[in-house]
């Protein structure tokens, strides 16, 4: 059971927009930064958002996040094959002075 | 570029006390702008954090392991190691070794390393 909430999947059809959340608390995204990891199939994760929704060099603009509150959420616009992995949102926890992340999502692109 | 690699046995036994160095290349350690830290992945579940290091020292533990984990720095040699006591069969996983930026522990996790997969079995 992951202290963070994602829904474990989500798909989508190429060019159309897709959204995932994640849901904390108020000891975690309530009070820190949210960051979000992209990992492809066989590979390490990689860093697609930080500090809620800012995008390291290399992130295409379609990728974008966004934090209220408790909760947090990653929209992919515009998707594409190459898009297909998981993703996953991790934010520091002041109650276990660690980070925690979500269980991730596999999103799928149809 | 910054290039992280871990380095380890493959294989440990149950009980046992699993090791794994990794080797920061393209950069200092030493540098104050960063903490280094270690997170591992089962086959195909989710990410969990171990622990994170600064290169003075300074260390955090996630609490659940805490008891077993010990994490160390080696700057003359660039590289800091991963130690984790009485292993199960539940933590064979691929261990992930990261640099975090901003001189704390709060910093996000970029680069990540390859990973290596640790197996726990007799």
């Amino acid at each position: 059971q992951s202290v963070l909430t994602q829904p474990p999947s989500a798909s989508g059809t190429p060019g159309q927009r897709v959204t995932i959340s994640c849901s904390g608390s108020s000891s975690n995204i309530g009070s820190n930064y949210v960051y979000w990891y992209q990992q492809l199939p066989g590979t390490a994760p990689k860093l697609l958002i930080y500090t809620n929704n800012q995008r390291p060099s290399g992130v295409p603009d379609r990728f974008s996040g966004s934090k209220s509150g408790t909760s947090a959420s990653l929209a992919i616009s515009g998707l594409r094959s190459e898009d297909e992995a998981d993703y996953y949102c991790a934010a520091w926890d002041d109650s276990l002075s660690g980070w925690v992340f979500g269980g991730g999502t596999k999103l799928t692109v149809l | 570029q910054l290039q992280l690699q871990e380095s380890g046995p493959g294989l440990v036994k149950p009980s046992e006390t699993l090791s794994l160095t990794c080797t920061v290349s393209g950069g200092s350690i030493s540098s104050s702008t960063y903490y280094w830290g270690w997170i591992r992945q089962p086959p195909g579940k989710g990410l969990e954090w171990i622990g994170s290091i600064y290169y003075s020292g300074s260390t955090y533990y996630n609490p659940s392991l805490k008891s077993r984990v010990t994490i160390s720095v080696d700057t003359s040699k660039n590289h800091f190691s991963l130690r984790l006591s009485s292993v199960t069969a539940a933590e064979t996983a691929v261990y992930y070794c990261v640099r975090q930026e901003g001189g704390s522990p709060l910093g996000w996790f970029d680069p990540w390393g390859q990973g290596t997969l640790v197996t726990v079995s007799s």
